[in-house]
């Protein structure tokens, strides 16, 4: 599996735009790149999954560069209901592992 | 339709005892998960299955045992429990893989 390295914690205002940067400089070739949200006392929620160039959906925007060795979650305009734990995912099989995630706090 | 479904939601027991978590699903998942969260931390996995009565350690399976009987329950297993053990316990299950996971409510275990 794929080693990722994302911020512990990143501070935001409501109706910003947050972008989370992910990487994994030893991406294999058949890895996909998911992103999971979650809530204090709930468990993860699957936000978006891509493999290359870019991904959206009506949560959030994935940004995959050409090399593959890092990737962005965008989440457009937050509001405070945004407030969570964000966790970036590579592989190809079965095994989901979770790393630390990047504590994303939206204030008023 | 009820998902991915953690059985119970709290417990609370002494040292030594022994309990068994259950997760049951109803959305013919073929690969099914155990997870724990310390505070603070990430998910870590204990066991996986990737079918009906195949199972693997994940990356901190000691003092857990699990079975997978049936394709939609997986059940995960304390001998005998110890403080270390106290955690919020998920479950998870997944179609395929690189396909959405969908996890259970958790199941907060507190071993005194």
């Amino acid at each position: 599996l794929a080693k990722t390295t994302q911020p512990i914690s990143m501070d935001s205002y409501e109706g910003q735009e947050v972008n989370i940067t992910c990487s994994h400089n030893n991406i294999a070739t058949n890895d996909y790149i998911t992103w999971y949200q979650q809530f204090p006392s709930q468990g993860p929620r699957f936000i978006i999954q891509g493999y290359k160039t870019k991904v959206t959906n009506e949560v959030a925007s994935l940004f995959i560069p050409a090399d593959r060795k890092s990737s962005t979650l965008s989440l457009p305009r937050v509001s405070l209901s945004d407030t969570a734990v964000y966790y970036c995912l590579v592989g190809n099989d079965y095994k989901l592992s979770f790393g630390a995630g990047t504590t994303v706090t939206v204030r008023a | 339709n009820a998902g991915v479904t953690q059985t119970p939601k709290f417990r609370v027991l002494k040292t030594g005892q022994s309990m068994t978590l259950l997760c049951a699903q109803d959305m013919n998942h073929e690969y099914m998960y155990w997870y724990r969260q310390d505070p603070g931390m990430g998910l870590r996995l204990i066991h996986y299955s990737v079918g009906e009565g195949t199972t693997a350690k994940g990356e901190v399976p000691d003092g857990y045992n699990v079975s997978r009987l049936k394709k939609q329950n997986f059940l995960l297993g304390l001998e005998s429990a110890a403080p270390s053990q106290t955690s919020v316990y998920f479950c998870a299950g997944q179609q395929e893989s690189n396909t959405e996971a969908f996890f259970g409510q958790g199941t907060r275990l507190t071993v005194v």
